[in-house]
Order: structure tokens, then C-alpha cells, then sequence
């Protein structure tokens, strides 16, 4: 299974601002996945992030709010932007296993309190 | 879409004893169906998956059954341990490169 970085790790923002989530593979892979996680709650899927093409969103979720760069195989960053308290939540990349396989593999995730 | 439901939200086992974890699904074309452990503070882990061409899997102490008529799947850990104790999540999906839908969660307590 791939090694699956993300940073940070945690962060306190203020109201207003933005933040950039940046996700780190050891191994090119495909697609790269973003996944939402409230407090003691599922995981929502944001996004899917292919390389070399605009991100998919999935409803709910609109690029102005979370726009995404995958510039090669084995980085994708999200940005979660004009936070609001409501966007306090762990944010996850995943990617797939590889080709012919179904799987995918999550980051350690990226805690964020905004406040 | 698909609609994944997860039960119990908590269950609390003696350690040495199963623990059992139900989900259905809603969309008859899902065709791959994995389970996540979360412990605290970390990311998602797989421990075991199965597609839809296959009834049963067992890997050591864990095992998964899939009834796809009455789209039921289920997770059952056997000898259950402390280290089991975590949060865990169904899913299911299309497969390949597709959109995965979580369960609710369960979070597993085993008590020493």
C-alpha cells in the first residue's frame, strides 16, 4: 500500500482566512481522493483529483470553497478557503491502491479548528 | 446515490469475546465493499475487503460476509482485544476508480 503524508497535521485558523492542505504519495498513482471528516462523524467525499484535468466535486462542495491543484502523480494540495467555525473538521487524502485494484489508502488527516 | 447504513453506533464486548458489525446498502450495482478501522486521532486504516463475485473472506481474526440479494454485509472480529477497541466503517462503491460511500461508523469498545 502507498505511504500517504499530509501537513499539516493540525492548524487553528482565525475566521476569514484560508488554509492549504498538501498531500504527499510515494508513489504515483492516479487518482488522488478528498475526504471530509466533522467531528464524530462519516467520511464525506469533497472531491476527486485526477492529474492534468480539473477537479470533480461532489454536491455540496464547489471549487471557490475548495479549490484543488494535483500538478503530477504524487501531490495534491486542498485549500479550504474564507474558513468558517462550520469548517472545522479533519480533512483526508486518499488514493487508490493502484492499477486493477479497488482500493484506497487515507492520510493521517489534517485537524483543523477554525475559530 | 448510494446509501450505506451502519449499526450498532457503539458496541461494547469483553475482551476474548465476537463482536459483530452490520451494514446495508441501497445501490444494487456497488460491487466492492471495504471496512476501515480508525483509531483515534489518525487517518483511516483497511483491514479487510470483498467484492461482490464473493460470499465470504477471512483474514486471522476477522471476516466479512456479503449477502448481496438482501444487500446486507457484515464484519465480524473473532477473540476480540484491546487493540481492536477503535472506530470502525463500512463502505461501499463501484469499484475502481470510483466514489466511495462510508457508513456511520461503530465505535468498538474491548473491555480488558
Amino acid at each position: 500500500s502507498a505511504v500517504i503524508s499530509q501537513k499539516p497535521s493540525r492548524d487553528i485558523c482565525q475566521r476569514g482566512t484560508s488554509l492549504t492542505i498538501q498531500c504527499q504519495v510515494d508513489s504515483q498513482v492516479t487518482m488522488m481522493f478528498w475526504y471530509r471528516q466533522q467531528p464524530g462523524q462519516s467520511l464525506t467525499l469533497i472531491a476527486t483529483a485526477n492529474q492534468g484535468s480539473e477537479a470533480t466535486y461532489e454536491s455540496g462542495f464547489v471549487i471557490d470553497k475548495f479549490p484543488i491543484s494535483r500538478p503530477n502523480l504524487t501531490f495534491s494540495t486542498l485549500t479550504v478557503s474564507n474558513m468558517s467555525p462550520e469548517d472545522s473538521s479533519i480533512y483526508l487524502c486518499s488514493v487508490e491502491g493502484g492499477s486493477g485494484t479497488y482500493e484506497q489508502y487515507f492520510g493521517p488527516g489534517t485537524r483543523l479548528t477554525v475559530t | 446515490g448510494e446509501n450505506v447504513e451502519q449499526h450498532p453506533s457503539t458496541l461494547s464486548v469483553q475482551e476474548g469475546d465476537s463482536a459483530v458489525i452490520k451494514c446495508t446498502y441501497s445501490d444494487s450495482a456497488s460491487n466492492y465493499f471495504p471496512w476501515y478501522k480508525q483509531e483515534l486521532g489518525k487517518g483511516p486504516q483497511l483491514i479487510i475487503d470483498i467484492r461482490s463475485n464473493v460470499g465470504e473472506k477471512k483474514d486471522q481474526r476477522i471476516a466479512v460476509t456479503l449477502n448481496k440479494t438482501a444487500k446486507h454485509f457484515s464484519l465480524h472480529i473473532t477473540e476480540t482485544q484491546p487493540e481492536d477497541s477503535a472506530v470502525y466503517f463500512c463502505a461501499a462503491s463501484f469499484g475502481g476508480y470510483q466514489k466511495v460511500t462510508f457508513g456511520t461508523g461503530t465505535k468498538l469498545q474491548v473491555i480488558p
